[in-house]
C-alpha cells in the first residue's frame, strides 16, 4: 500500500514524561510536515522537512522535536516542555511546491 | 501575515441540495489552495487542488472555484448525500510555500 504511517493512533502521556509520535512514508516525497489540530481551530504547523537531514521550526516548535535521518521517516517527540500537548496530530508528506499535500491517519494525543 | 477564514463554521442541510462552502484569504500571493475533507478522529483527504493560474476545478459531484483577486473559493456540492458529511477544510500555500490553513466547516446532511 502507498501512504503515510501514523502511529500509534492513540497515545496517553503522563505529565512530565516524552512521547515520540511515529510517521513513516513510502511516496518517496521529500518534505515532510507535522501539523498540531485543535478543536474550532485551524492545522497549526509545529515542524517540516524538506530534506533527509534538515528540518526546520514551524508556528509552534516549542516544546516539541523532531528528526529526519531517513527519507521515510519523520518521528515528533512531544516533550515535557509542552505544557499542552493533548491534540491530535497529523503528519503529511509532499512533494513538489505546487502538488498537493498528503495526510496521515492522526494520532490523538492525551495527557493523563 | 496570510489568514484564512472559512464561514459557515457548520452547515445542515437537507440530502439532494447543492451547496457552497465559502473560504476566504487576505493575500493574493498564493501558489495554489487546496480543499479537504476530515472524518472525525481520521486525516485529511484531498478533495481538489487549485493551482494560482486557475479558476476552477472539478471532481465528480465536486467543483471548486478560485478568485485570486478578491480573495475567495467556494466548494460546490451537487445532490448531497448522507456520506458526504465531514469537516471541510480549505488551505492556501503562501509566498513561503507553507500551508495556511482554515478553521474548517463542519457540513451535516440529513437524510
Amino acid at each position: 500500500d502507498g501512504g503515510i504511517t501514523q502511529s500509534p493512533k492513540y497515545l496517553f502521556r503522563k505529565e512530565g514524561q516524552n512521547v515520540t509520535l511515529s510517521c513513516e512514508q513510502n511516496l518517496n516525497h521529500d518534505a515532510m510536515y507535522w501539523y498540531r489540530q485543535d478543536p474550532g481551530q485551524g492545522l497549526r504547523l509545529i515542524y517540516y522537512s524538506q530534506i533527509v537531514n534538515d528540518f526546520q521550526k514551524g508556528d509552534i516548535a516549542e516544546g516539541y522535536s523532531v528528526s529526519r535521518e531517513k527519507k521515510e521517516s519523520f518521528p515528533l517527540t512531544v516533550t515535557s516542555a509542552q505544557k499542552n500537548p493533548t491534540a491530535f496530530y497529523l503528519c503529511a508528506t509532499g512533494q513538489e511546491l505546487n502538488t498537493e499535500a498528503f495526510f496521515g491517519q492522526g494520532t490523538r494525543l492525551t495527557v493523563v | 501575515k496570510q489568514e484564512v477564514t472559512q464561514i459557515p463554521a457548520a452547515l445542515s442541510v437537507p440530502e439532494g441540495e447543492n451547496l457552497v462552502l465559502n473560504c476566504s484569504f487576505t493575500d493574493s500571493a498564493i501558489y495554489n489552495l487546496q480543499w479537504f475533507r476530515q472524518d472525525p478522529g481520521k486525516g485529511l483527504t484531498s478533495l481538489l487542488l487549485i493551482q494560482s493560474s486557475q479558476r476552477e476545478q472539478t471532481s465528480g459531484r465536486l467543483n471548486a472555484s478560485l478568485d485570486k483577486s478578491s480573495g475567495r473559493s467556494t466548494l460546490y456540492i451537487a445532490a448531497s448525500q448522507p456520506g458526504d458529511s465531514a469537516t471541510y477544510l480549505c488551505a492556501v500555500k503562501d509566498s513561503n510555500y507553507q500551508l495556511i490553513w482554515g478553521a474548517g466547516t463542519k457540513l451535516i446532511i440529513k437524510p
